[in-house]
Order: structure tokens, then C-alpha cells, then sequence
């Protein structure tokens, strides 16, 4: 089974410096999906940014960013230039590719709870 | 404007009742999901459909029940069977195919007391 680590329960940032959260993950399958998601306190889910794994460059989305290690099994979300509004909890998920047993289903790790600080 | 709605946001029941959480989308999403969130536990799955009339168990399907009568509609059932129902409730759809990503509702806050 497939399954999502993310060992920081919480992280602490300052206004417009550089963050990084971590994330593993574990699966047999080649072809496969990951995703960070934000959730504020509104507990709004909100996609932030995905990595295909066919894909060797890493993914990027204005401020974020990931550093994909496909042989490390590992996905960290880099967040550069921290704003009050990045405050959220952030999910790392997974999910198979279209030919895999999880092509339906989407995977998450625990969460880690980001605070920005003036 | 499309989305995916749930309602209510809160949800009050007795112990020992049966509830049903709604979720409807406008997406035109084939697959629907949903999830159950608990402090420290992330989101589990709980329940998931890729097509009207068929859906698959998730992780933690014992104590819940669900129907797909419409491609719009996914409603989820919380029965008294379920030994600890109080959490935050999630719904989610994706649309068919390879690279696309789920999109979530505003999620449900079931208490039963």
C-alpha cells in the first residue's frame, strides 16, 4: 500500500524568508502523481502545486516549489519570499498513475501546520 | 460558478442516529470522494466513485455508506455504527483522466453528542 510521510508536525517561518517542508513517500508503482495541498483556516483545501513522476524537472508555481527526488521517494515543498497568507496547513498527497491499482484514489500525509511570523 | 458545494458546514446529531452529509458538484466530475479529517491524522479516505452507480471503499469505509444515483451527487451517510463519527468531513471531485487534480468542498463539521 501506498503511504505518505510527512515528519514535521509543525514549522515556523519568518515574513519573506525561505521554507521548506518535507515530505516521503512510499509505493511500487512507476507512474504516479504528487500533490501539495493548502489548507487555511478555513479549511478550504487549495491545490499549491503538482509534480508528475515521468517528469524530471521540478514543478514550480510562482512562489513554490518542490524538490523531487524519485529515487529518494521524496517531495519537499520549497516556499520562498514567505507571506502572512502562507500560514496553513499543508498536505503532501499521492496517487497512482491512469494503469495503477490507485488511479482513483488520492493519498495524504498527516500535515504540517506553517506559521509566518513578522 | 462551478464548484463543489456541502452543506450544512455544521452538523449537530444524537448518538445513535443516523445522518446524511450532502455533496454536490457542478464540475461535471466523473470521480468524487470522501474524506474524514481528525487532528494529527490527515485526511483518510473514506468512500470513492469513478462512475454513476458503482463506488469503492476507502481506508476507513466501516460505519458509512454512500450512493451515486447521479454524477452530480455523492451523499454520505454516517451511521450509528460508525464508534467515533465527530470529525470534519471532506468532500472531493476530479474530473476523468490522467493529470487532473481534485477539487474539494468546504467540508462538514459533524458533532454528535
Amino acid at each position: 500500500a501506498q503511504t505518505v510521510t510527512q515528519s514535521q508536525p509543525e514549522m515556523s517561518v519568518q515574513e519573506a524568508e525561505t521554507v521548506t517542508l518535507s515530505c516521503t513517500y512510499d509505493t511500487s508503482e512507476s507512474d504516479y502523481y504528487l500533490f501539495w495541498y493548502k489548507q487555511p483556516p478555513s479549511r478550504q483545501m487549495i491545490l499549491v502545486i503538482r509534480q508528475e513522476a515521468y517528469k524530471q524537472q521540478n514543478a514550480t508555481e510562482n512562489r513554490f516549489s518542490v524538490n523531487f527526488q524519485k529515487a529518494a521517494k521524496s517531495f519537499s515543498l520549497k516556499i520562498s519570499d514567505s507571506q502572512l497568507g502562507d500560514a496553513a496547513m499543508y498536505f503532501c498527497a499521492y496517487r497512482g498513475g491512469l494503469n495503477t491499482g490507485t488511479a482513483s484514489k488520492l493519498t495524504f500525509g498527516t500535515g504540517t501546520r506553517l506559521q509566518v511570523t513578522l | 460558478d462551478g464548484g463543489i458545494t456541502q452543506s450544512p458546514k455544521y452538523l449537530f446529531r444524537k448518538e445513535g442516529q443516523n445522518v446524511t452529509l450532502s455533496c454536490e458538484q457542478n464540475l461535471n466530475h466523473d470521480a468524487m470522494y470522501w474524506y474524514r479529517q481528525d487532528p494529527g491524522q490527515g485526511l483518510r479516505l473514506i468512500y470513492y466513485s469513478q462512475i454513476v452507480n458503482d463506488f469503492q471503499k476507502g481506508d476507513i469505509a466501516e460505519g458509512y455508506s454512500v450512493s451515486r444515483e447521479k454524477k452530480e451527487s455523492f451523499p454520505l451517510t454516517v451511521t450509528s455504527a460508525q464508534k467515533n463519527p465527530t470529525a470534519f468531513y471532506l468532500c472531493a471531485s476530479r474530473k476523468g483522466g490522467q493529470n487532473t487534480e481534485a477539487f474539494f468542498g468546504q467540508g462538514t463539521r459533524l458533532t454528535v453528542v
